[in-house]
């Protein structure tokens, strides 16, 4: 077990206000990644940081902001929620061994 | 751009059957390509790991075999049991990269 703990599970937001998600782990893992689910679409990465203040954008990044101030934390911060960030948001590290997902965060913007 | 595909979307068979599942992906220079279940409102748990020089990897029930020239895994399900309903998914990692790129996944029901 990678030892990642999403928080919180679940969140219902209004539309235009900022959140953030947290992804803690445990085992010093140096990449980390957030991914978003979405029916139709499966798995999308959103942004992924490889080190302490080292992050990158994937294929779903407009909207979001994430940061890594040390090595166990990992925040997704959506900065003007909308209803179209409605979605399960997966957390994730990666190792020789393949990635590990966390348990997830289900988020509703209303 | 890398594509995986998943098809079918879904399957239902009734218990006891050998299952196929099957992934294929459009970019062949891959580093390793894994497979994964999803349990409805759960996280994704990984069954499988097979890497680019690897041809299958087996795990209980379960085998995964890899073709990279062909852009295709599949993974081996023997003696289907109920437990076994649940959502599958595929993902590439690619050559170079630390990014998994995924299928859509298959929704799979073993009936009793």
């Amino acid at each position: 077990d990678a030892g990642i703990t999403q928080s919180p599970r679940h969140k219902v937001t209004e539309t235009g206000t900022p959140v953030t998600l947290r992804c803690h782990q445990t085992e010093n893992h140096r990449y980390m990644y957030w991914y978003r689910q979405d029916p139709g679409h499966g798995l999308r990465l959103i942004h992924y940081s490889y080190g302490v203040k080292d992050t990158d954008k994937g294929e779903v990044s407009d909207g979001y902001s994430v940061s890594r101030s040390k090595t166990e934390d990992f925040l997704l911060t959506l900065e003007s929620a909308t209803s179209s960030q409605t979605s399960v948001y997966f957390c994730a590290i990666s190792e020789e061994s393949g990635y590990t997902f966390g348990s997830g965060t289900r988020l509703t913007v209303v | 751009k890398q594509e995986v595909t998943q098809i079918p979307a879904a399957l239902s068979v009734p218990e006891g059957e050998n299952l196929v599942l099957n992934c294929s992906f459009t970019d062949s220079a891959i580093y390793n390509l894994q497979w994964f279940r999803q349990d409805p409102g759960k996280g994704l748990t990984s069954l499988l790991l097979i890497q680019s020089s690897q041809r299958e990897q087996t795990s209980g029930r379960l085998n995964a075999s890899l073709d990279k020239s062909s852009g295709r895994s599949t993974l081996y399900i023997a003696a289907s049991q109920p437990g076994d309903s649940a959502t599958y998914l595929c993902a590439v990692r690619q050559g170079g990269s630390e990014k998994l790129v995924f299928g859509k996944g298959m929704k799979l029901t073993v009936n009793p």
